[in-house]
């Protein structure tokens, strides 16, 4: 089992661009949650997706979207980057329904640098 | 709005020693209770949970202590070692918003041997 894998590892884009951003989810999970981790800070919940919709979104303006592929596969969207976006972008993904409280489980994380 | 508060920011200690860290919320609608450990250049992963119908719970050299009227938990690392120096992290869910996390602020924990 590969876990939860993210690409690309490392990406630098300038003010203004758009990025896209990659997730597979361990095998046999079905959500998808996507975070962003600021340096020295805690993750910060932006969305979350199960069967293929939108689910739960956190704090973060209409510039951050996503979708869920068939395959439970997701991508997060930033258009017009903007130098605050630079982070590290954590995928999570879990079983629903499962009774164990969804735990989840993240990959290593796409590093994004705005310059 | 900070809804999980973590200490200390960073936190020392000799091999063997104990490592205490503490986190408080808000919102009395959070009914799961999980640590992260991070390492540098990795993800969260999952090192304990509890749910706040318990007080305490043990896992090795980990335990959380839950205290629901003071909404507050803690982890403690007992013998703690040079290969738990990472960054860890409470987090606080609540059972309306699926698999959604609330983190706190991180402690990075340095053990010199």
């Amino acid at each position: 089992d590969a876990g939860v894998t993210q690409s690309p590892t490392h990406l630098i884009k300038t003010r203004g661009q758009q990025v896209t951003l990659r997730c597979s989810p361990k095998s046999g999970h079905d959500t998808v949650s996507w975070y962003q981790q600021a340096l020295g800070q805690g993750p910060q919940f932006i969305f979350q997706y199960y069967e293929e919709e939108e689910r739960q979104r956190g704090n973060f303006p209409d510039r951050f979207s996503g979708h869920q592929f068939p395959n439970y596969s997701s991508e997060l969207n930033v258009n017009a980057l903007l130098l605050g976006d630079s982070a590290l972008y954590l995928c999570a993904s879990s079983e629903t329904g499962t009774g164990n409280y969804n735990e989840q489980f993240f990959g290593p994380g796409t590093r994004l640098t705005v310059l | 709005q900070q809804q999980v508060k973590q200490s200390p920011q960073s936190l020392i200690v000799q091999k063997g020693g104990i490592s205490i860290i503490n986190c408080a919320y808000e919102n009395t609608a959070f009914d799961y209770f999980p640590w992260y450990q991070q390492f540098p250049g990795k993800g969260p992963a999952l090192l304990i949970a509890i749910r706040p119908d318990v007080s305490e719970k043990k896992e090795g050299r980990f335990t959380i202590s839950f205290n629901k009227s003071a909404k507050q938990f803690s982890l403690h690392i007992m013998d703690s070692q040079p290969g738990d120096s990472a960054t860890y992290f409470c987090a606080a869910r609540k059972e309306t918003s699926g698999s959604r996390l609330t983190f706190g602020e991180g402690t990075q924990l340095t053990v010199n041997p």
